[in-house]
């Protein structure tokens, strides 16, 4: 059975903290992205990745960065996490083009104070 | 650049009933259509997909059009069930995915 995993459900941070979100799939697949989702705003696309050590800026990249060392892992790090990047959010893999079917995992819904 | 623009919710019907949400898109090329659905505390999963104009994907019931003269993508279902309460998100894929805010589908007993 496919699948992304995210490392944590729910997270807490202080503003100003330096925050890692990982993600994990086992599905070789080549490319990974990162979303945040928000109520009424759907998902918005935040970096993407179509091979290792490569990535691309997505449509709100600002006060994130990324890192994919290896094929299977893709982290989003939030260098000073402030309170307006609280949200849920999501990564995602897909094989192939980018246009073909992504598979998802659970989310993580950070919280900063 | 691309984008899509879905019906906004949420939508509430009763067991039984006849759903459309309706999805319409902006694009230079010939992207992929695709449904996902979101159940409660879960990510997304692909629902259905069409990859070309006229194309119908189907999937457990639910149905959705390529229709590139309308450049339009709704998605139907002809008895809806308590199980289907979800939110549903309409989104184009070229070079990347964009997605539609998402449609809410209460459905009641």
């Amino acid at each position: 059975d496919v699948k992304v995993t995210q490392s944590s459900r729910y997270l807490v941070k202080r503003t100003g903290e330096k925050v890692f979100l990982e993600c994990v799939q086992d599905m070789d697949h080549e490319n990974m992205f990162w979303y945040r989702q928000d109520p009424g705003l759907g998902l918005r696309l935040i970096y993407f990745s179509y091979d290792v050590k490569m990535k691309e800026k997505g449509d709100i990249p600002e006060g994130y960065s990324v890192s994919r060392e290896k094929k299977e892992r893709f982290s989003l790090i939030l260098e000073s996490a402030s309170t307006n990047q609280t949200s849920m959010y999501l990564c995602a893999s897909s094989s192939g083009p980018p246009l073909d079917e992504q598979f998802f995992g659970p989310g993580t819904r950070l919280t900063v104070l | 650049g691309n984008s899509v623009t879905q019906m906004e919710g949420p939508v509430t019907l009763s067991e039984e009933a006849f759903l459309t949400i309706n999805c319409t898109y902006t694009a230079t090329g010939y992207p992929s259509l695709f449904w996902y659905v979101q159940y409660p505390g879960e990510g997304l999963q692909l629902l259905l997909k069409a990859t070309k104009a006229d194309d119908k994907g189907s999937n457990k019931g639910f149905e959705a059009t390529y229709r590139k003269e309308t450049t339009s993508f709704h998605l139907e279902k002809g008895s809806v069930q308590v199980s289907d309460s979800a939110v549903y998100f309409c989104a184009l894929g070229e070079r990347d995915m964009r997605f539609g805010a998402g449609t809410r589908l209460t459905v009641k007993p």
